[in-house]
């Protein structure tokens, strides 16, 4: 059974770090991309970044708004993905999904983890 | 970017047919994806490929794309079809996928 499951969020101060991460069972997950979506509360989904399979060259890409302040690695012996998040603001607060994808651009995200919230506040 | 603009909002009775719909510019010449989301829990594919529904999802959902618009039909709506729904394309030009915001489902 393909399951992802997200881990590490929490309350952090605005201006702070928190890394995020999403780990995988049930599936080859160095043959799969993960990508990054995050919801706000009442808010949509947002895609939020991705990096692509070792044969792929891990090539990782971002959102505008999180360029520069958000970095997403993995450890494909450990099956697992990270999201690195610094200078966290307010409006990142939000549950943040992980998804696998297969690289082909126009194949779905079929299988998402549960979320892990993340909560910026002073 | 591409942009995808959804109703925030259709309300349907139980047993009858809704449709949510996904505009965006020669969404036609794209792939749509849908997805349910309902609160606290992860989003579930229920239509891919514009057509296509994952094993596990009944019957009573199908999907079209022609044109500037997509939509998602879900046919003898229950209960339990109460969600949020979004439409997801890959926009080439950027290179990364866009969500359309959202059209929430309520059950009468």
């Amino acid at each position: 059974e393909v399951q992802l499951v997200e881990s590490g969020g929490g309350l952090v101060q605005p201006g702070g770090s928190l890394k995020v991460s999403c780990g995988a069972s049930g599936f080859t997950f160095s043959g799969f991309g993960i990508h990054w979506v995050r919801q706000a509360s009442g808010k949509g989904l947002e895609w939020v970044g991705r990096i692509r399979s070792k044969t792929n060259n891990y090539a990782t890409a971002y959102a505008a708004s999180m360029k520069g302040r958000f970095t997403i690695s993995r450890d494909d012996s450990k099956n697992t993905a990270y999201l690195q998040m610094n200078s966290l603001k307010i409006e990142d607060t939000a549950v943040y999904y992980c998804s696998r994808h297969n690289g082909y651009s126009t194949s779905p995200f079929d299988f998402w983890g549960q979320g892990t919230l993340v909560a910026v506040s002073a | 970017s591409y942009v995808l603009t959804q109703p925030p909002s259709v309300s349907v009775a139980p047993g009858k047919t809704a449709w949510i719909t996904c505009g965006g510019r020669n969404i036609g010449s794209k792939t749509v994806h849908w997805f349910q989301k309902k609160p606290g829990q992860a989003p579930v594919l229920v239509i891919f490929y514009d057509t296509d529904r994952p094993s596990g999802i009944p019957e009573r959902f199908s999907g079209s794309n022609s044109g500037n618009t997509a939509t998602l039909t879900i046919s003898r709506v229950e209960a339990g079809d109460e969600a949020d729904y979004y439409c997801q394309v890959w926009d080439s030009d950027s290179d990364h996928p866009v969500f359309g915001g959202g059209t929430k489902l309520t059950v009468l």
